[in-house]
C-alpha cells in the first residue's frame, strides 16, 4: 500500500533548539518525496524536494531508503518556521499522497 | 496575485443542495489537480486533468462529483446532493509540463448543514 505517515500531530520547540519532523512512507517503486508548509493563513507551497538535495530556510531532508523515511530537519528553530508541515509522496501517474501533518509550534 | 485562485472561499450550503467551486489554475499550467482536506488530514486526491482532459479520478470521487476543465483553462468541481460528510477544505493545485511540483490555491471550505 502507498502510504505516508507523520506520527507527530504536534512538535513544540523552544527557539534555538534543533528541530525534526519525522516522515516515513510505503512505496514499492521509486520514490520521489516532498516537504510542503503551511503558514498560518497562506496556501499550501513547496519547501523542498529530496532529488534537489538543497537546504531551503535551513531546513533539509534526506532520503532513508532503508529505513523508508524522509526526516526534515532543522539545527536551530525559528519562531517564523511555525506553520503546518506535511510530508508527500508522488507515486506516478500524477498523484501526490500527503501525510497527515505536523504542526510545529517554536516558542520564544 | 498571480496564483492559483480559487472561488468561492468559503461556502455554506444545506444538505441536499448543488454546489459549484471555481478554479483558475496559474496561466501556463496545463496541469490541474483536485485535493479534499479533512480537519486533521492531509490533502487527499480527487481528480487531474492535463489540459482538458480528466485522466484520473480517485475512488473517493463518488457519482455525486463531477469536475471539468471545459477549455484547458479554468476548472470547476460540482458537488451533487451534498451531505454533511461532504464537509471539508477543497483545495485546487496546478503544475506546468513536465513539473512535479504543485502549486495550490487558498481553497474552498464548504460547510454542509
Amino acid at each position: 500500500a502507498q502510504r505516508v505517515t507523520q506520527p507527530e500531530k504536534l512538535l513544540s520547540v523552544f527557539k534555538g533548539a534543533p528541530v525534526e519532523l519525522k516522515c516515513n512512507y510505503s512505496y514499492s517503486g521509486s520514490p520521489e518525496l516532498f516537504w510542503y508548509v503551511q503558514y498560518s493563513r497562506q496556501r499550501l507551497q513547496l519547501l523542498l524536494r529530496h532529488i534537489s538535495r538543497e537546504s531551503i530556510k535551513g531546513f533539509t531532508a534526506d532520503l532513508n531508503k532503508g529505513e523508508t523515511s524522509f526526516h526534515l530537519k532543522k539545527p536551530f528553530a525559528q519562531e517564523e518556521d511555525s506553520a503546518m508541515y506535511y510530508c508527500a509522496l508522488y507515486t506516478g501517474g500524477f498523484k501526490t499522497i500527503f501525510g497527515a501533518g505536523t504542526r510545529l509550534f517554536v516558542k520564544a | 496575485d498571480t496564483g492559483v485562485s480559487q472561488n468561492p472561499r468559503h461556502k455554506i450550503t444545506k444538505r441536499g443542495q448543488n454546489v459549484t467551486f471555481r478554479c483558475d489554475p496559474i496561466s501556463e499550467h496545463n496541469r490541474l489537480y483536485w485535493y479534499r482536506q479533512t480537519l486533521g488530514q492531509g490533502p487527499e486526491f480527487l481528480t487531474y486533468f492535463q489540459n482538458e482532459a480528466q485522466l484520473e479520478k480517485s475512488r473517493l470521487l463518488s457519482d455525486r462529483f463531477s469536475a471539468e476543465r471545459p477549455k484547458g483553462s479554468f476548472s470547476t468541481l460540482e458537488i451533487q446532493r451534498t451531505e454533511q460528510g461532504d464537509s471539508a477544505m477543497y483545495l485546487c493545485a496546478s503544475s506546468s509540463p513536465g513539473e512535479v511540483e504543485a502549486f495550490f490555491g487558498q481553497g474552498t471550505r464548504l460547510t454542509v448543514v
